[in-house]
């Protein structure tokens, strides 16, 4: 199976300040049909998770600009150009193009 | 507005079963793949099972083979996971969600929490 590793494992962050979490996988996670199945995940304390990114770079329905992923083959990125207080919580990268696989997830806090 | 309602989870002892629904709403739910996603106390986001849109192909994690069945009635816009043979490690938070695809889990219900226990 494919393995996502994720870091940090946890993330203290300044508000207003920039934040950056690694995924890497242990494949290419580029499709035989040219596409490349990296999606990013937020779950909030106490709720269920939210899709933020799909397919490395899109955003999903709603999520504010300042969520942004990038990345290809093996290393992606999700980053968030200035911290809110609502953006608490652990981020999932997962991976589709193989029998699917979540990362260990990526716990952010306020300082 | 795309709506996922759980419901089925509780407290079972091990060996025995449970069936969990999910009601969709707001959306073509014949059109979607439909995932079970579980999470475990204190821990992160497993994939358990999919069913494609017509119930025609499943897949299931090895650890829930021959034990997990999920189903779908499109006419009820539902999606179901029968349970049985619980183990103590099958203790978690299941969420229903929609596959957009390729595991892109555009929608998440509010999960349903499966205790296995003596």
């Amino acid at each position: 199976d494919v393995v996502l590793t994720q870091s940090p494992l946890s993330l203290p962050v300044t508000l207003g300040q920039a934040a950056s979490i690694s995924c890497r996988s242990s494949q290419s996670l580029v499709h035989s049909n040219g596409n490349t199945y990296l999606h990013w995940f937020h779950q909030r304390p106490g709720q269920s998770p939210r899709r933020l990114i799909y397919q490395v770079s899109k955003r999903g329905s709603g999520v504010p600009d300042r969520f942004s992923g990038s990345g290809s083959g093996t290393d992606f990125t999700l980053k968030i150009s200035r911290v809110e207080a609502e953006d608490v919580g652990v981020y999932y990268c997962n991976q589709g193009t193989h029998w699917p696989t979540f990362g260990g997830g990526t716990k952010v806090e306020i300082k | 507005e795309v709506l996922l309602v759980e419901s089925g989870g509780g407290l079972v002892q091990p060996g025995g079963s449970l069936r969990l629904s999910c009601a969709a709403s707001g959306f073509t739910f014949s059109n979607y793949w439909m995932t079970w996603v579980r999470q475990a106390p204190g821990k992160g986001l497993e994939w358990v099972t999919n069913i494609k849109e017509d119930g025609s192909d499943r897949s299931y994690i090895d650890s829930v083979k021959g034990r997990f069945t999920i189903s779908r009635d499109n006419a009820k816009n539902s999606v179901y996971l029968q349970m049985n043979s619980l183990r103590v490690e099958d203790t978690a938070v299941y969420y229903c969600t929609t596959d957009v695809g390729y595991q892109d889990y555009a929608d998440w219900g509010q999960g349903t929490l499966v205790t296995v226990s003596s």
